[in-house]
């Protein structure tokens, strides 16, 4: 049964940075692209980077770009997502979410249950 | 970027009727790399269909997608109540993958 369990989420102030995580179990980590996707409160989905199942391409939204940096380490299945210079913008509910190959043009097939980071004074 | 568009904001349906929900893109979408999600309240999105029109495993069949280009639409044949929710359509054939605004399936 695939599992994706986010956590790092929390109260950051504006300016400040979070790491959050994503740990992977019941399929094979390395053989398939993996992404971040955020929902602000009350809001749509939005996309925030993906990173293909070796970790040597990664793709970015322009919201983000420059801010966060998305990486993985396929030796213990986890997934990252370093943001920096936090927004009160950025808070939001973000999800971690499985492609459906190692490329990340795919869909996104299985998804966690979410961490919220939250960005105010 | 692609913008993709979705109609109607919000579809006021009894149980039993059919649902058809729209999505447009402002430009093509490479491959028909065109995904339809759907979320309920304080859980993850699923995935329902990808491909345009493939069903995602172990979604019934009263789930059905189709179009290609710029036009996309997800068909719920008959409506049961667990399909009250909020749909999101999704393009993953070019940077930066983005979503739609969602279509809010409501019970009439």
């Amino acid at each position: 049964e695939v599992q994706l369990l986010e956590s790092g989420g929390g109260l950051v102030q504006p300016g400040g940075s979070l790491r959050l995580s994503c740990a992977a179990s019941g399929f094979t980590f390395s053989s398939y692209a993996m992404s971040w996707v955020r929902q602000s409160p009350g809001k749509g989905l939005e996309w925030v980077s993906a990173i293909s199942g070796s970790g040597g391409t990664t793709y970015y939204a322009d919201s983000v770009k420059g801010r966060f940096t998305i990486s993985r380490d396929n030796s213990k299945n986890t997934l990252f997502l370093q943001m920096n210079s936090l927004r009160a913008e950025d808070t939001a509910v973000y999800y971690c979410a499985k492609a459906g190959d190692s490329s990340g043009y795919s869909d996104s097939d299985y998804w966690g249950q979410g961490t919220l980071v939250t960005v105010s004074s | 970027e692609i913008v993709l568009t979705q109609s109607p904001g919000t579809l006021s349906l009894s149980p039993g009727e059919r649902a058809t929900l729209s999505c447009r893109a402002s430009q093509s979408v490479s491959s028909s790399y065109l995904a339809w999600y759907q979320q309920k309240p304080g859980q993850a999105p699923r995935l329902l269909i990808y491909g345009a029109s493939s069903r995602a495993t172990g979604i019934p069949d009263r789930f059905s997608g189709s179009g290609s280009g710029t036009d996309f639409t997800l068909t719920i044949s008959r409506l049961e109540s667990e399909d009250f929710a909020v749909y999101y359509c999704q393009q993953y054939g070019s940077s930066p993958w983005t979503f739609g605004q969602g279509t809010k399936v409501e019970i009439k």
